[in-house]
């Protein structure tokens, strides 16, 4: 059982907009910052969301992060076959004092 | 711009060790903290260890603790994990990763390319 929950698929169509939630509890997301990486086949991740809701520069603002409570959602907007990739939610645990990454959720572009 | 590169990977049987480097460029490495994350095959990203900008704070995942020691030289801009006792389950990519602060808990905001440990008899 992962700490972070993450679904492991999800799926829309190009223009359509996404959501890929994240589910923690209050000694991760509850209590720390959360954060979103994009991981496309056979690359390194990259920083997509960090502190909740906030954009690296060169992210556009398809991507936007929101986190209530012990959990967290990344939202797309206006998919495109680019965004096709792996999605991970991730956070610091104060209890376990380690970070944590969701289960990742594999996003196809149909 | 900021550059990671890992380096040292390879095959090793269990039981063995191996240490992995990671060399810096692009930032001032001596203010931040530094992380290596790991990606079995086909499988997501699992934290492996943290240490903070002058190595004054470490944290390991339970997966290594005991095992695994993250250690930095920052004269030589480099990060390094010393890997003992190697089991079958750490193979994986292993990339070193860029904290947002000094220490532990900022997030990853630039990753290196990865290097590849493949434990196996």
């Amino acid at each position: 059982q992962s700490v972070l929950t993450q679904p492991p698929s999800a799926s829309g169509t190009p223009g359509q907009r996404v959501t890929i939630s994240c589910s923690g509890s209050s000694s991760n997301i509850g209590s720390n910052y959360l954060y979103w990486y994009q991981q496309l086949p056979g690359t390194a991740p990259k920083l997509l969301i960090y502190t909740n809701n906030q954009r690296p520069s060169g992210v556009p603002d398809r991507f936007s992060g929101s986190k209530s409570g012990t959990s967290a959602s990344l939202a797309i907007s206006g998919l495109r076959s680019e965004d096709e990739a792996d999605y991970y939610c991730a956070a610091w645990d104060d209890s376990l004092s380690a970070w944590f990454f969701g289960g990742g959720t594999k996003l196809t572009v149909l | 711009q900021v550059q990671l590169v890992e380096s040292g990977g390879g095959v090793v049987q269990p039981g063995r060790s191996l240490r992995l480097s990671c060399a810096a460029s692009g930032f001032t490495f001596s203010s931040y903290g530094i992380h290596w994350v790991r990606q079995a095959p086909g499988k997501g990203l699992e934290w492996v260890a943290v240490t903070s900008y002058d190595g004054g704070n470490k944290y390991y995942a339970d997966s290594v603790k005991g095992r695994f020691t993250i250690s930095r030289d920052n004269s030589k801009n480099t990060l390094y994990l010393q890997m003992n006792s190697l089991r079958i389950e750490d193979t994986a990519v292993y990339y070193c990763a860029k904290d947002r602060n000094s220490g532990w808990y900022g997030g990853f905001d630039s990753w290196g390319q990865g290097t590849l440990v493949t434990v196996s008899s």
